[in-house]
Order: C-alpha cells, then sequence, then structure tokens
C-alpha cells in the first residue's frame, strides 16, 4: 500500500526556516515524480514544487522560487522541503504527493503557521 | 498558467438525487503523448484530498461507481449518479498536463 508520512511542520516567525519531510514506503520511490502541494486554512490547492525521479530536475511555484528548495533521498525513501525568508501568507497544509502519470497518490499534511 | 475554472462553487443536493461539476481550462490539456492529465479530487472536512477521477474518466481504486468523468479538450465534468450523505466535501478539478499543476477552485457539495 502505498504511504506517504509528512513530517516537519511547526510554529515559525516571519524570515525564519523550517524543513519539511515526507517518508514515502509501500512503493519503489526513486521511481516517481513527487510533488509539494499547499493549502491555506479554508482555501484552495496550490501547486508548489515538483522534483524528477533521480532529483536532477525541479520546477517551483513563482511565489516560493529563491525561497524554497526540494530534495529527495532516493536510498532513504524521503522526500523533502527546505523552507527559508518564511512569509505569512506560506501558512498552509503541506501535502506531498505521488505522481503516475495522472494518478496521484496524497499525504495526510503538515501544518506550517508562520507568526511572530 | 493555466486557469481552471469549476462551477458551481457550491451544491447543496438532496440524498439520491445526481450532482455535476463542470471545468472548463483557459488552454487544451492534451498532453504531446496522446493522454489529457486532468483529474478529480475530494475533500471531506478535516481529510487530505483523495483522487477520484484521472485521465478525464478513469475511476480511481476503490472509487464508486456513481462517480463519473467525461469531457475533452477544455470542458469536463464530474458527475455523481446518486449522492450519498458521504459524499460531502469540496471537489477540485486539477490539470496536470502543463506546469505548473493548477486547480479549480473548488466545489462544495452539501446535503439539503
Amino acid at each position: 500500500e502505498v504511504q506517504l508520512m509528512e513530517s516537519g511542520g511547526g510554529l515559525v516567525q516571519p524570515g525564519g526556516s523550517l524543513r519539511l519531510s515526507c517518508a514515502a514506503s509501500g512503493f519503489t520511490f526513486g521511481s516517481y515524480w513527487m510533488h509539494w502541494v499547499r493549502q491555506a486554512p479554508g482555501k484552495g490547492l496550490v501547486w508548489v514544487s515538483h522534483i524528477n525521479n533521480d532529483g536532477s530536475g525541479t520546477t517551483y511555484a513563482d511565489s516560493v522560487k529563491g525561497r524554497f528548495t526540494i530534495s529527495r533521498d532516493n536510498a532513504e525513501n524521503t522526500l523533502y522541503l527546505q523552507m527559508s525568508s518564511l512569509r505569512n501568507d506560506d501558512t498552509a497544509m503541506y501535502y506531498c504527493v505521488r505522481d503516475n502519470y495522472g494518478v496521484h497518490h496524497w499525504g495526510q499534511g503538515t501544518l506550517v503557521t508562520v507568526s511572530s | 498558467d493555466i486557469v481552471m475554472t469549476q462551477t458551481p462553487l457550491s451544491s447543496p443536493v438532496t440524498p439520491g438525487q445526481p450532482a455535476s461539476i463542470s471545468c472548463r481550462s483557459s488552454q487544451s490539456l492534451v498532453q504531446t503523448d496522446g493522454n489529457t492529465y486532468l483529474s478529480w479530487l475530494q475533500q471531506r472536512p478535516g481529510q487530505p484530498p483523495r483522487l477520484l477521477i484521472y485521465k478525464i474518466s478513469n475511476r480511481f481504486s476503490g472509487v464508486p461507481d456513481r462517480f463519473s468523468g467525461s469531457g475533452a479538450g477544455t470542458d469536463f465534468t464530474l458527475k455523481i449518479s446518486r449522492v450519498e450523505a458521504e459524499d460531502v466535501g469540496v471537489y477540485y478539478c486539477v490539470q496536470t498536463t502543463h506546469f505548473p499543476w493548477t486547480f479549480g477552485q473548488g466545489t462544495k457539495v452539501e446535503i439539503k
């Protein structure tokens, strides 16, 4: 069974940093592209970033470019999102998503709150 | 970026009655491989999104057959043949043909 378990969320001050993790199990992690999608409280879904299966290719939403870095460790079956220069509007539930040609599996999410 | 427009944004439905949600994209979602990567997600209250339909009309594993998807090009529809209480939630269309992925605004399905 595909499982994605996010962690690392919490309360951080504006300008601070946080690293999210997504532990994958139940499938060959290194064979799939992975994504981060976020959802501000009471709002819709917004794509944040993607990484290809071997980590050689990444893309970012304009709103996080230069501040967030996606990476992965295929030996540890883990996806990461390093977030820096955090702003109030980065407050959201962050989901990791496995993509297989349109078939997505979603994790449970980890909540990031940016507030002073 | 491709804009995904859903209608209606709210849909009160009587149990046992059908419901339909429309999703329109600002550009064609046909990929160079010939596939159209348009999916429908369900998000129940307090839960993460869950895949219902992928590539326009394919039901994901475990999804009841009262859910169906249709459409082509830029116009797509999700239908629930007979709404049940457990179908309450917000439904999103999402295109994954082009980067960045973009989502519809969400349609809230509630029981009358």
